[in-house]
């Protein structure tokens, strides 16, 4: 089984672009989380995406959006970028979301955004 | 609200050395708990989790243990590998099922 696909592994910016980022999770995985990674803060959970629904959200701007399609493919998309969204964006899909045996997250190689 | 809090690293260690990373945790409940790895230049793995008081989760010879009274989830290993060099990290799972994590601890092996 193929593990969750992140692409493109690496994007350079300018600040004031915009920047589109695309996760496929595992196959029959129906949840997809999106995270940042920065050396200064960590990680920190952005949004999740429940069958193409907008389930949870974390503390970022509205900058900051995402959508999931029926195949449960998720795309996640930064607008007028600033210094500070270079970042790793990391995404993990898991069956349900839910509790129980289901709720392990499974996550990608991530893509390294380098906003200059 | 809920919190992660890990040891600071980097750890650094001889091979076949004993290995503790320090976690403990603050939340409402019971929350599941997890141990993930990052080597370099990749995502997270999952190494082990634990879903209630009592539990041990192991995994490729690391264990930790669900400690209820001291709040902790305390990662081991008997004896630690080079290829064991990575960054470490606690999280917790929140009652909305999302993850909330430590800030990762770094742990270099010396041959």
């Amino acid at each position: 089984k193929a593990g969750v696909t992140q692409t493109p592994r690496y994007l350079i910016k300018t600040r004031g672009q915009q920047v589109t980022l695309s996760c496929s999770p595992i196959s029959g995985h129906r949840s997809v989380s999106w995270y940042q990674q920065t050396p200064g803060q960590g990680l920190q959970f952005l949004f999740e995406y429940f069958s193409e629904t907008q389930r949870n959200k974390g503390n970022f701007p509205g900058r900051f959006s995402g959508r999931q399609f029926s195949n449960s493919r998720s795309e996640m998309n930064v607008s007028t970028l600033e210094l500070g969204d270079s970042a790793l964006y990391l995404c993990a899909s898991s069956p349900t979301g839910t509790g129980g045996t289901k709720n392990i997250q499974y996550f990608g190689a991530g893509t390294r955004l380098s906003v200059l | 609200g809920n919190s992660v809090t890990q040891m600071e690293g980097p750890v650094t260690l001889s091979e076949e050395a004993f290995l503790t990373i320090n976690c403990t945790y603050t939340a409402t409940g019971y929350p599941s708990l997890f141990w993930y790895v990052q080597y370099p230049g990749e995502g997270l793995q999952l190494l082990l989790k634990a879903t209630k008081a009592d539990d041990k989760g192991s995994n490729k010879g690391f264990e930790a243990t669900y400690r209820k009274e001291t709040t902790s989830f305390h990662l081991e290993k008997g004896s630690v590998q080079v290829s064991d060099s990575a960054v470490y990290f606690c999280a917790l799972m929140d009652s909305n099922y999302q993850l909330i994590w430590g800030a990762g601890t770094k742990l270099i092996i010396k041959p």
